[in-house]
This record gives C-alpha cells, sequence and structure tokens, in this order.
C-alpha cells in the first residue's frame, strides 16, 4: 500500500532561509508524487508534482523538490522563505497509478519568522 | 482553467438533519471526482471516489448510507451526509480529475461542517 511520511509536523524558519520540508513515500507501485499548499480554511493548491519525468521538478511560488527513488524521498525546498510562504505543506503520492486518488501525508506546518 | 467550485463553503446545522454539500468542475468535465474528510489539524483522508454515472466506491470505515454520494453529471458530484452528528464535523474537500491532466487533482475550496 502507499503511504507517505513527513518528518516534523512543525518547521521554523527565519524569513530569507532556507526551506526544506521533509517527506518520505512508500509505493508499490512506480509513484506520482505531490505537494500542496493549504492556508487556513482553504482548499488546496498544487505547488508542484512528480509524474516519472524530470527527478528534480520546479513548482510555483519558488518551491522545487527533488524525487530520489534510492532514497524513497520527494523533499520540498526553497531557498528563501517568505512571510507570505507560512502555511500547511502535505506531501502526497497516488494510491495506484497515474489518476487515483491520493495518500496524503499528516502535513508540515511552515512558520516564517521575521 | 480547472477550477472547482463546493457549495456551502460553510454550514452549521442541528445534530439529526442531512446535509447536502455541492462540487462542480466550473470549466472542464470530471468523470471522476474524490471526497475527502479533514479533521482539525490533521490530514486529508479518502472518503469515496465518485464517478459519473455509477455509484460511488467508499473507501474502508466509511458509512455508505450515511455519506450519499451522486455524481449525475460530468461537472457536480454531491455528498449528502445523512443524520448529522457532532461528530461528523469536519472539512470536507472535494477533488476533481480533468479528463486533460488526467494525472492531477484540482481541489475544491471545502466546506466547513459543523453539527449542533
Amino acid at each position: 500500500a502507499q503511504s507517505v511520511t513527513q518528518l516534523g509536523s512543525h518547521v521554523s524558519v527565519s524569513e530569507g532561509a532556507l526551506v526544506l520540508l521533509r517527506c518520505n513515500y512508500s509505493s508499490s507501485v512506480p509513484p506520482y508524487l505531490f505537494w500542496y499548499v493549504q492556508y487556513p480554511n482553504q482548499g488546496l493548491q498544487l505547488l508542484l508534482k512528480y509524474t516519472s519525468a524530470a527527478t528534480l521538478v520546479k513548482g510555483i511560488n519558488g518551491f522545487e523538490a527533488e524525487f530520489k527513488k534510492s532514497e524513497t524521498s520527494f523533499h520540498l525546498t526553497k531557498p528563501s522563505a517568505h512571510m507570505s510562504d507560512a502555511a500547511e505543506y502535505f506531501c502526497a503520492v497516488t494510491k495506484g497509478s497515474g489518476n487515483t486518488p491520493l495518500v496524503f501525508g499528516k502535513g508540515t506546518r511552515l512558520s516564517v519568522i521575521a | 482553467g480547472a477550477v472547482v467550485s463546493q457549495h456551502p463553503s460553510w454550514v452549521i446545522c442541528k445534530s439529526g438533519t442531512s446535509v447536502k454539500i455541492e462540487c462542480r468542475s466550473l470549466d472542464f468535465q470530471a468523470t471522476t471526482m474524490f471526497w475527502y474528510r479533514q479533521f482539525p489539524k490533521q490530514s486529508l483522508m479518502l472518503m469515496a471516489t465518485s464517478n459519473e454515472g455509477s455509484k460511488a466506491t467508499y473507501e474502508q470505515g466509511v458509512e455508505k448510507d450515511k455519506f450519499l454520494i451522486n455524481h449525475a453529471s460530468l461537472t457536480l458530484s454531491t455528498l449528502t451526509v445523512t443524520s448529522a452528528h457532532p461528530e461528523d464535523s469536519s472539512f470536507y474537500i472535494c477533488s476533481a480529475l480533468s479528463g486533460a491532466t488526467g494525472d492531477e487533482q484540482f481541489f475544491g475550496p471545502g466546506t466547513r461542517l459543523t453539527v449542533l
């Protein structure tokens, strides 16, 4: 069965510092992996996705993630944090292949300190 | 493009009543929609997969008679919480698969349900 583990339920960084949100996955099939951001009382917005193409994926708002099969990881990074990045971030893996439901990690709340 | 709406955005109801939540794909057709549930400060949990013109597929532990899903058209799926109880209070989020980009789900803004 597919699963996602996000290390750290809360990450706090200073404005301008590197953002690193960790995600490890388990999948019995080649995975499609996603990072979503959720602002309070809102739905999810897709940041980026990996669908078996380039292993380094660039997304919106300056975020990127690298798929590392050997480490079963898909960590999210951003070189310089902005106050507006404060939100909840979810890593997700497809339940099966292609267009199947998503299995979400428990989420990581990112705080950005001025 | 690829906008998904939900209505209502929030609802408060009395225990024992039923509540219907609509999920619409505004600018694309979605043969498949998913319904998720999110408790406060927790992750999203898949409740069911809704396919247009057929019965929904429910995840283990989700009562299909309590959470009625209807996907009557390619742009509309509804979730009805029947005989709601306080423990049903949650954030319900739908997503829709676009046929053009079959590997991406577009999420609605969610519906906050509070059962008194």
